[in-house]
């Protein structure tokens, strides 16, 4: 099946010590997003790839960095992780153009900040 | 002000009720209203979405937009045990960009 795939599915990572997430998609979607997601909160859009066009939010810290290589894949770099960016980390996947209002979300990286 | 609200509940009904669950939302450029709905731990999942003002029905989904009082909401109706789930709104603007609520999280008992 058509997919979208995070891995792994939980990390846990030490105070200031570089972490990455990866998120990979089969459906062949122009576009990419990552999102976190604290608990109970609403996922907030850290940032986008419209193809290989990246766009940041403004209120995205800058230890948070993103890389699509190709259009199949799509990273997450945390540089500096601190405690408060324990959260669940979600990719998704738009195809872009017309169809604004569906995306495919992956099942998440819980990332654990000891 | 947050761009989008929603009641975190939990809202517990029992089997066979309809369930009304509701989004309010400041930003009247929003154009297509999503609800998406959320198994624990697992991702979002796109239920119904909603160009501009009016009504959509799918199967015993009911989706609403009352963008002249920028309410939107969304109607289960005969629910099951297996609708038990985070109830997510969402909203798209400036084009491929999402604002979504914090989620009501439904409890359907047999």
């Amino acid at each position: 099946d058509a997919m979208v795939i995070q891995n792994p599915r939980y990390q846990v990572t030490q105070f200031g010590k570089p972490v990455t997430l990866s998120c990979s998609q089969t459906l062949n979607h122009n576009v990419m997003y990552w999102y976190q997601q604290k608990s109970s909160q609403a996922p907030k859009l850290l940032f986008h790839y419209y193809d290989k066009d990246f766009n940041n939010e403004a209120d995205t810290p800058d230890n948070f960095q993103s890389r699509r290589p190709n259009t199949s894949f799509c990273f997450l770099d945390i540089r500096s992780p601190g405690l408060g960016d324990a959260a669940m980390y979600l990719c998704a996947t738009n195809l872009g153009g017309r169809a604004v209002y569906e995306q495919f979300f992956g099942p998440g990286t819980r990332l654990t900040v000891l | 002000q947050k761009e989008v609200e929603q009641d975190p509940g939990p809202l517990s009904v029992p089997e066979g009720a309809i369930v009304s669950l509701n989004c309010t939302y400041s930003n009247s450029a929003f154009q297509y209203f999503m609800w998406y709905r959320q198994y624990s731990r697992k991702g979002p999942e796109l239920l119904m979405y909603t160009y501009s003002s009016g009504n959509k029905e799918d199967g015993r989904f009911t989706a609403q937009v009352d963008k002249s009082s920028k309410y939107i909401s969304l109607f289960i109706r005969d629910s099951q045990p297996s609708d038990s789930a985070t109830y997510l709104c969402a909203m798209e603007y400036n084009f491929n960009k999402f604002y979504f609520g914090s989620g009501t999280k439904l409890n359907v008992k047999p």
